[in-house]
């Protein structure tokens, strides 16, 4: 079954620190890849996407990831994180053969000051 | 502004009492989704509706049902609520035809007792 990983659970950052946090998916095909945030009490909203074309994908707050088919993963990056990134990120991919997004289980981010 | 709103933030319900869950979205968009999001799980879907009376299950639809009369609103019911329904729900929704974000309400947090 077409599944998401994401093996960093619980990251811990100090401010300006860089961020990298891994996606893999299990999909062959064509997918569609996407990126959520969960600030807390909030709604989850869209950080960024990926379908096709140039595989650096920039999304909003500075984030950005790279859709790397060979290695089937999206990671998500970010230079230097502010404390105000402190969220719940969710990896989601999408195949052309269902409607349906599958989620990867989230990483919580905390960053200090 | 898009926007999909959950009846409840939070809800506390005993064993055995059916649950009604409603989620509203004003975008006009055809495809509505019900998740269940649980630490360490990540969104795991239960039902998602194409249009006005069709639904299809999700991944995990045992002990649920759902219901879509109108575009706008699809409800989510427990028929016999349960301890290990305890959960946060999200609803979702997004135009027809699977490319596009979906758009997230704020979650209702159920406690079943």
């Amino acid at each position: 079954a077409q599944s998401v990983s994401q093996h960093n659970h619980h990251v811990i950052l100090s401010e300006a620190a860089s961020l990298e946090l891994g996606c893999n998916y299990s999909y062959g095909g064509t997918v569609n890849l996407f990126w959520y945030v969960q600030y807390p009490g909030q709604h989850l909203q869209l950080l960024l996407k990926y379908f096709s074309g140039d595989p650096l994908v920039k999304g909003i707050k500075g984030f950005e990831a790279e859709f790397i088919k060979s290695k089937f993963s999206f990671n998500l990056r970010k230079p230097s994180v502010q404390w105000s990134d402190t969220a719940e990120y969710f990896c989601a991919s999408r195949s052309y053969n269902t409607d349906k997004l599958i989620f990867g289980t989230g990483t919580r981010l905390q960053v200090f000051p | 502004d898009v926007k999909v709103t959950q009846s409840s933030r939070y809800l506390v319900k005993r064993t055995g009492e059916k649950v009604f869950l409603e989620c509203v979205q004003d975008m006009d968009h055809e495809n509505m989704f019900w998740y269940r999001q649980d630490p360490g799980l990540g969104l795991r879907l239960i039902y998602f509706s194409y249009d006005v009376k069709m639904k299809e299950k999700g991944d995990i639809p045992e002990g649920y049902s759902v219901s879509r009369e109108k575009k706008e609103r699809f409800s989510l019911i427990l028929e016999s609520a349960s301890t290990n329904q305890t959960s946060m729900y999200l609803c979702a929704s997004r135009v027809e035809g699977g490319t596009d974000t979906q758009y997230f309400g704020p979650g209702t947090r159920l406690t079943v007792l």
